[in-house]
């Protein structure tokens, strides 16, 4: 079972360059997630989408775009990196993003992490 | 702002004790509360959710959940040294969105 798969694991960038990362899940899952992680503060939600079709922001949108490229995909992108995007990003993936249950489980990628210089 | 707060720790026990991770959250109409163990330098994994007052076992962890207090912790009995890592408190809001705490580094000592 590969779960959620993220490519890259490790990408350095130069102020202004842009990229976008990979997410693929083959759970059958409906949602899906981009968050980053920084020590101390967190993982912090930057998009999700609740069902394809579907995406809205979440904690820190600014300076990213997605796209849930159908079921399975949800790629995020950089158009113009800046070094306060230097992060490790996780994708994640739920069965539902709706009512309390387990079906609210993330399961997580690997994580990518981003130097941007 | 829904916000899910954490004692950062580092929290450190001897092996064999209970270790005691604790989680307070602001958003009343909070739904859903899991935590997640992260070891260094991978990704966060599930070990418990909760969704109900009161305490929920599986195996050597319990989660506890008081909504009148809006409090969540999590329990390890019997700690062992692979128990060691960041241990991520993450709610579901009334908003359905799901937000984490920092975490709490637990190191447990042989």
């Amino acid at each position: 079972n590969a779960g959620v798969t993220q490519t890259p694991k490790f990408q350095v960038l130069k102020t202004g360059q842009s990229m976008t990362l990979q997410c693929a899940q083959d759970m059958n899952h409906n949602s899906m997630y981009w968050y980053r992680q920084d020590p101390g503060m967190g993982l912090r939600l930057i998009y999700y989408s609740a069902s394809e079709g579907t995406t809205d922001k979440g904690e820190v949108p600014n300076g990213y775009n997605v796209s849930r490229l159908n079921k399975r995909e949800f790629s995020l992108r950089l158009e113009s990196a800046a070094p306060s995007q230097t992060s490790v990003y996780f994708c994640a993936s739920s069965e539902a993003g709706g009512q309390p249950s387990g079906a609210n489980v993330l399961t997580f990628g690997a994580g990518s992490r981003l130097t941007v210089l | 702002q829904k916000e899910v707060e954490q004692n950062s720790g580092p929290l450190s026990v001897p092996e064999g004790a209970i270790a005691s991770l604790n989680c307070t959250y602001s958003d009343r109409g909070s739904q859903s509360f899991f935590w997640y163990r992260q070891y260094s330098g991978k990704s966060p994994e599930l070990i418990m959710f909760i969704y109900s007052n009161g305490d929920k076992e599986d195996g050597r962890f319990t989660a506890q959940l008081n909504k009148a207090s809006q409090y969540v912790s999590l329990l390890i009995r019997d700690s062992q040294p692979s128990d060691s890592a960041t241990y991520l408190c993450a709610v579901r809001g009334s908003n359905y969105k799901l937000t984490f705490g920092k975490g709490t580094l637990l190191t447990v000592n042989p």
